[in-house]
């Protein structure tokens, strides 16, 4: 069964720091790779996806986000944050067929000190 | 265009009572899936219908069902409540064409009393 883990539960980091969080992923196959940020009391904004070719996938809002294989990490990445991305962000796996639902981590909250 | 839409925004019912969620797709899409976020957890899928069919279906019990209608619109009902079932309910819409990218609506926050 497929899984994902996100290792940290709150980061807090200073506005202008660069900003990593990670994500590790259990899949049988090649896995399509998401981050979504839900800021409170919202639902989900699609950030980035990776689905094949080139492991470095840009999205929006400034952020990118690496597909290592052999770690099977996707980490997601920003080299200077913002006060409006703190929120709560989710990394998610789906499965390559035609029932395309997601299994998404338990989430790592964002905090921005000013 | 609108995005994916959901009513009612939040709705509190007492245990044992039944409930139905709704939600419209975003334009052009024609399959709907629902997910529960129960508080400081992530999403689970619950299930997924395309063509009015229930397509896939998450680890939840027979008390969760559902439905899609001829305009891609869809519900949820949940039967007999819990407790447990206090959660924000998310409908997402996707095309169906393989890009797998799935748009989320902003949620049904229920709370069973």
């Amino acid at each position: 069964a497929q899984s994902v883990t996100q290792p940290d539960i709150h980061i807090t980091v200073s506005e202008g720091a660069s900003l990593e969080l990670r994500c590790n992923y259990s899949y049988g196959a090649t896995p399509y790779l998401f981050w979504y940020v839900q800021s409170p009391g919202q639902g989900l904004q699609l950030l980035l996806k990776y689905f094949s070719g080139d492991t470095l996938v840009q999205g929006i809002k400034g952020f990118e986000a690496e597909f290592k294989r052999s770690q099977s990490s996707f980490n997601l990445r920003k080299p200077s944050v913002h006060w409006s991305d703190a929120a709560e962000y989710f990394c998610a796996v789906g499965p390559n067929n035609a029932g395309n639902m997601l299994t998404f981590g338990g989430g790592t909250r964002l905090m921005v000190k000013p | 265009d609108a995005g994916v839409t959901q009513s009612p925004t939040h709705l509190i019912k007492t245990r044992g009572q039944q409930v139905t969620l709704r939600c419209s797709p975003k334009s052009g899409h024609d399959t709907v899936s629902w997910y529960q976020q129960a508080l400081g957890q992530g999403p689970q899928f619950i299930f997924q219908y395309y063509e009015e069919e229930e397509r896939q279906r998450g680890n939840f019990p027979d008390r969760f069902s559902g439905h899609q209608f001829p305009n891609y619109s869809s519900e949820l009902n949940v039967n007999a409540l819990l407790l447990g079932d206090s959660a924000l309910y998310l409908c997402a819409s996707s095309d169906g064409t393989g890009t797998y990218e799935q748009y989320f609506g902003p949620g049904t926050r229920l709370t069973v009393t």
